[in-house]
Formats: structure tokens, sequence, C-alpha cells
């Protein structure tokens, strides 16, 4: 059974990066042939979508984050990575890795259980 | 505000049949891009409901049913039940491949 699981800092200071990890579990990144992504959502707020990865390395972002965010592969780890820099409050969410079901970009047939990032100093 | 539209909330009795529709355009939607749901009950992660318009994932139950149609899409539940009190999001992808999420529509079992 595929299981997703984030980890990284809880708070992060404005302006600062966000870090976080996706570790896979119950299927190889490299070999799966799907894409793996990142979702957010803000308190009492809907999802949005932040960007998708080919294990091969391309990748796909929303163009409204496009210039902060990158997303990143390991494999060795078999994991995959968010960055996103010059955060601010509106970047204050919870945060889901995903993995989208086969033939798709983007969404998620399996989800992470989600990790709240605050940006405050 | 949201690429795709849904309605704030919607509501219905236990056993009543109840649908969320999801407004897309041209661009996403109406360009033939497929459309998923997602069903979030409190405090959870988003679960699939359907793909690819009308798709059911293994184990989801045949109430749920999802359309398409033009640049909308509709998600129906039938036989409403207590536990279909959730968040419900539908999702598609922009003519780029960008995925966009609907804003979402709370379900209330009246």
């Amino acid at each position: 059974q595929l299981q997703l699981q984030e980890s990284g800092p809880g708070l992060v200071k404005p302006s600062e990066t966000l870090s976080l990890t996706c570790t896979v579990s119950g299927a190889s990144i490299s070999s799966s042939g799907h894409y793996w992504g990142w979702v957010r959502q803000p308190p009492g707020k809907g999802l949005e979508w932040i960007g998708s990865l080919y294990s091969s390395g391309s990748t796909y972002y929303n163009p409204s984050l496009q210039s902060r965010v990158a997303i990143s592969v390991d494999t060795s780890k078999n994991q995959f990575s968010l960055k996103l820099n010059s955060v601010t409050a509106a970047d204050t969410a919870v945060y889901y890795c995903t993995r989208p079901r086969s033939g798709y970009v983007a969404g998620g047939e399996y989800w992470g259980q989600g990790t709240l990032v605050t940006v405050s100093s | 505000q949201s690429v795709l539209t849904q309605p704030p909330s919607v509501s219905g009795a236990p056993g009543q049949r109840v649908t969320i529709s999801c407004t897309g355009s041209s661009s996403n939607i109406g360009a033939g891009y497929d459309v998923h749901w997602y069903q979030q009950l409190p405090g959870t992660a988003p679960k699939l409901l359907i793909y690819g318009n009308s798709n059911r994932p293994s184990g989801v139950p045949d109430r749920f049913s999802g359309s398409k149609s033009g640049t909308s899409a509709s998600l129906a539940i039938t036989g409403l039940q207590a536990e279909d009190e959730a968040d419900y999001y539908c999702q598609s992808y922009d003519s780029s491949l960008r995925g966009v999420f609907g804003g979402g529509t709370k379900l209330t079992v009246l």
C-alpha cells in the first residue's frame, strides 16, 4: 500500500525559504511512471495546486507560484521535496504531498496526512 | 478567486439526492480536460471520489457519480447519508496542464 509522509519545519520566518520533504513507501518514485506533487490548503480555505514532478525530473508549477517554487526528487531516498522561497503570511497552510492517478499530472489518488506550516516571525 | 466555480454550500436531507456543480471555461474543462472530485472530511486529507469525469476508484460507493458537459461538471450524491457531510472539491487542468481546483462546496446533511 502506497504511503506518503510529509516532514519539515512547522514554523518559517517571513522572507525565508519553506522546505518540505515527502517520503514515499510502498512504491519506487523512479520506476512508478507517475507524477508526484504538492497541494496546499490555507486554514479554513480551499485547495491550491502547487506543482508536480515526474521521476525524470520534468516539472509543472502553478503560474502564481512559479517564480518562488521548486520541486525536486531524490530517488536514492525515495523522496521528493518542495522549496518555496520569500514566504509571507499568505503561505501559511497545510501542505500535502500527493501522487496523482496514472496518466494525470495533478491532483491526488494518494495523499499524505498533511503538515501545517506557519509563516511568522 | 478560484479558476473553477463551485457553490459555497449545498444541503439535503438523508436519503435525498444532491448535486454539486463545477463551472469552468474554454481554457480548462471546456478544452476537454478531465475533471476529478474530492471529498474532505473535517481535519483529514482529501480523498479521491471521482476521476476522469465519471470513474469511481475502488471502494467508493456507487451513490457517488460524476458527469461533464461543455465547460461544466457535476457531482451527484444519491441516498444522502450523515457521513457524506464534508467539503467537496472539483479539479481539472488548464491549457498548460497546470492543475486547477474549485473553491469547494460544503455539504450539510439536514
